[in-house]
């Protein structure tokens, strides 16, 4: 079945370790976005990509970076700058550039801190 | 984008229709109006969005007031299964596809 895949669901991250959140989608998507999610909170943008090897940071990009190297693939490194990890993070895709069809998202991975 | 305004809950009775409503005053005439859900510690899931003219799918129905200035979502046989929090967003389409997530309406339907 077409989906967007985030691995793993639960990560624990050490103090100065930098973490990858994996994201693949097999819905031949060029957009693909993540976002944070604190308790009780909506979602705020982290990054987002239009188009391979190309991609801008959201609102909250400090202490985070992405790749985008291949279409189905955009994986985010929580580095050791970001200070307050602790949070659920949401991996959406959406079709056509600046169209109006709807974003999917992935099932989210949850990321606390030892 | 245009700010929503939300109820931040509401109670449904199981097999009633659930009218989830948005206040969006400020749209513009080129915003568009998506709803989704989100189950708790799931990732949201998608359920309709339209311009002006009003939306059904299997999932749910879209009211947009005349004037754009407001909407309604309709879950016309609420089960257990759909409670959960419901994000009305409104966007520019040609804007890069970013959704701004607020508080939502938390939904909960009891038997």
């Amino acid at each position: 079945d077409g989906g967007i895949t985030q691995s793993p669901k639960y990560l624990f991250r050490k103090e100065g370790q930098n973490v990858t959140l994996s994201c693949e989608q097999n819905l031949n998507h060029d957009a693909m976005y993540w976002y944070r999610q604190d308790p009780g909170q909506g979602l705020r943008l982290i990054y987002y990509s239009q188009i391979v090897n190309d991609f801008q940071k959201g609102d909250i990009a400090e202490g985070y970076s992405v790749s985008r190297e291949k279409k189905e693939s955009f994986p985010l490194t929580v580095t050791s700058a970001q200070k307050n990890p602790t949070a659920f993070y949401l991996c959406a895709s959406s079709g056509r550039r600046y169209s109006n069809q709807p974003q999917h998202f992935g099932d989210g991975t949850r990321l606390s801190i030892l | 984008d245009a700010k929503t305004t939300q109820p931040p809950s509401m109670d449904c009775a199981e097999g009633r229709a659930a009218n989830l409503p948005c206040n969006h005053s400020t749209i513009s005439g080129n915003e568009y109006v998506y709803w989704y859900r989100q189950i708790h510690s799931q990732g949201p899931q998608y359920i309709i969005h339209g311009l002006k003219n009003n939306e059904t799918n299997e999932m749910a129905s879209l009211i947009i007031t005349e004037d754009r200035k407001s909407s309604t979502l309709i879950l016309p046989h609420a089960t257990l299964r759909d409670t959960a929090v419901y994000y009305c967003i409104v966007r520019v389409a040609p804007a890069g596809n970013m959704l701004t997530f607020g508080g939502g309406t938390r939904l909960m339907v009891k038997p």
